[in-house]
């Protein structure tokens, strides 16, 4: 079946960064985006962007550009999002979800990793 | 970018009740549109795509509907275990990808 398991939570100093870690299993990795939503506490769902594991394109939202890297590893089927100079408004659950390639229908989700920026 | 306007932002309804969500397009996108459940805690599960098409092994009380700019999303029997938020999701012309504002749904 398939299975998309994160990484555990983490506690980071403002100005730190972050890699989020997404494990998949039970289908063909490169053939499916990775893409990555966060929401913060009470609040909706936000995407950050997506990878291709089919060559590693990779697409930002605006708001992330630049402080966002996506990468991913075939050989262990596992995708990463790394945040760079964490903000105290970037403690928020950080979802990674599988895209179909033609229509971009989330189809199956990680459990969330937590990320916690506090001094 | 598109953004999208879902309404009520929240709703009480008691069990066995019709519950009747509506997702608002800023533009035309035919019917790349997604509608997704989330109970605390929890990570969203696909319900509808594509508009109107119910995911494998959703409860058929759940249906879509729409084209263009305008779409519901209908609970035909409100249950217990339907107490969550729903959102809706367009994916027409990425990147980005957009989400409604979501709407949480309680029994009275």
């Amino acid at each position: 079946q398939v299975q998309l398991v994160q990484s555990g939570p983490e506690v980071k100093k403002p100005g730190a960064s972050v890699k989020v870690s997404c494990k998949a299993s039970g289908y063909n990795f490169t053939g499916y985006y990775i893409h990555w939503v966060r929401q913060a506490p009470g609040q909706g769902l936000e995407w950050m962007g997506r990878i291709n594991p089919n060559g590693g394109g990779t697409n930002y939202a605006q708001k992330f550009q630049g402080r966002v890297t996506m990468t991913r590893d075939t050989s262990i089927s596992t995708a990463y999002m790394e945040l760079n100079r964490l903000r105290s408004d970037d403690t928020v659950v950080y979802y990674c979800a599988r895209g179909t390639p033609v229509a971009t229908i989330l189809d199956y989700w990680g459990q969330g990793t937590l990320i916690t920026a506090s001094s | 970018d598109i953004q999208m306007t879902q309404s009520p932002s929240s709703l009480s309804a008691s069990v066995g009740d019709r519950v009747t969500i509506t997702c608002q397009a800023s533009q035309d996108i035919s019917n790349f549109l997604n509608w997704y459940q989330q109970k605390p805690g929890r990570a969203p599960k696909l319900l509808i795509y594509d508009a109107s098409d119910l995911e494998t092994g959703v409860p058929s009380r759940f249906s879509g509907g729409g084209s263009g700019t305008d779409f519901t999303f209908t609970i035909s029997s409100l249950q217990p275990e339907d107490v969550a938020t729903y959102y809706c999701q367009h994916y027409d012309n990425l990147p980005p990808l957009t989400f409604g504002g979501g709407t949480k749904v309680v029994i009275e």
